[in-house]
């Protein structure tokens, strides 16, 4: 089955960029489907970042679209997501996940999820 | 504050049925038939539960159904079970620029 996978440093300075990545099992991801990254802070409510689409189209949620960058490489079949600037507003458990479209925008599956800790 | 509101919390008994409402606007729930909800037990990702407002995946109980009036979507739970204890959030379709949007979610107790 499908499975998605987050990796990345569970420590971030402020400031600095956060930089994570999902790897994708059980499915190719240029055979469809768009690929998405959601947050949650500690304690709090689900916040959708962004997606991306294996041709490399990307969708941003319009309050972080100025510090996010997301991009895509179906040779390792993995996306990865860039967020700049961070405070502590950006410590949160952040999860990748498949999205069936952008207007049919459901998540399945998720990965477990990551939680980075923006602190020096 | 989240773009769609949920209560903070609901809890029912054990059998009994409970809802979970998620308001949002004529912009997101309201104009488009596609919200979806997810389960999330403590410590672990989320999950599908309902999509396309009332259609379930394979795998998810039928005691789980969803609906839609104007600007409110609803998840009903019937026959409640102690594992049914989780928060849950809804999800919508936003539009051309907002495009995603969650609720701030909705603790579930099972009494």
């Amino acid at each position: 089955q499908v499975q998605l996978q987050e990796s990345g440093p569970g420590l971030v300075k402020p400031s600095e960029t956060l930089s994570l990545t999902c790897a994708v099992s059980g499915y190719s991801i240029s055979s469809g489907y768009y690929w998405g990254w959601i947050r949650q802070p500690p304690g709090k409510g689900l916040e959708w970042i962004g997606s991306i689409y294996h041709s490399g189209s990307t969708y941003y949620n319009p309050s972080l679209k100025s510090r996010v960058t997301i991009s895509v490489d179906t040779s390792k079949n993995q996306f990865s997501l860039k967020l700049s600037s961070v405070t502590a507003a950006d410590t949160a458990v952040y999860y990748c996940a498949r999205q069936k479209e952008m207007t049919n925008n459901w998540f399945d599956p998720w990965g477990q999820g990551t939680l980075v800790t923006v602190s020096s | 504050q989240s773009a769609l509101t949920q209560p903070r919390s609901v809890s029912g008994s054990p059998g009994q049925s409970v809802t979970i409402s998620c308001t949002g606007t004529s912009s997101d729930v309201g104009g488009y038939n596609y919200v979806s909800w997810y389960q999330q037990h403590p410590g672990k990702a989320p999950k599908l539960m309902i999509y396309d407002v009332s259609k379930r995946p394979s795998g998810v109980p039928d005691r789980f159904s969803g609906s839609k009036s104007g600007n409110t979507a609803s998840l009903t739970i019937s026959g409640l079970q102690a594992e049914d204890e989780a928060d849950y959030y809804c999800c919508s379709y936003a539009g051309s620029y907002t495009l995603v949007v969650f609720g701030g979610g909705t603790k579930l107790t099972v009494l």
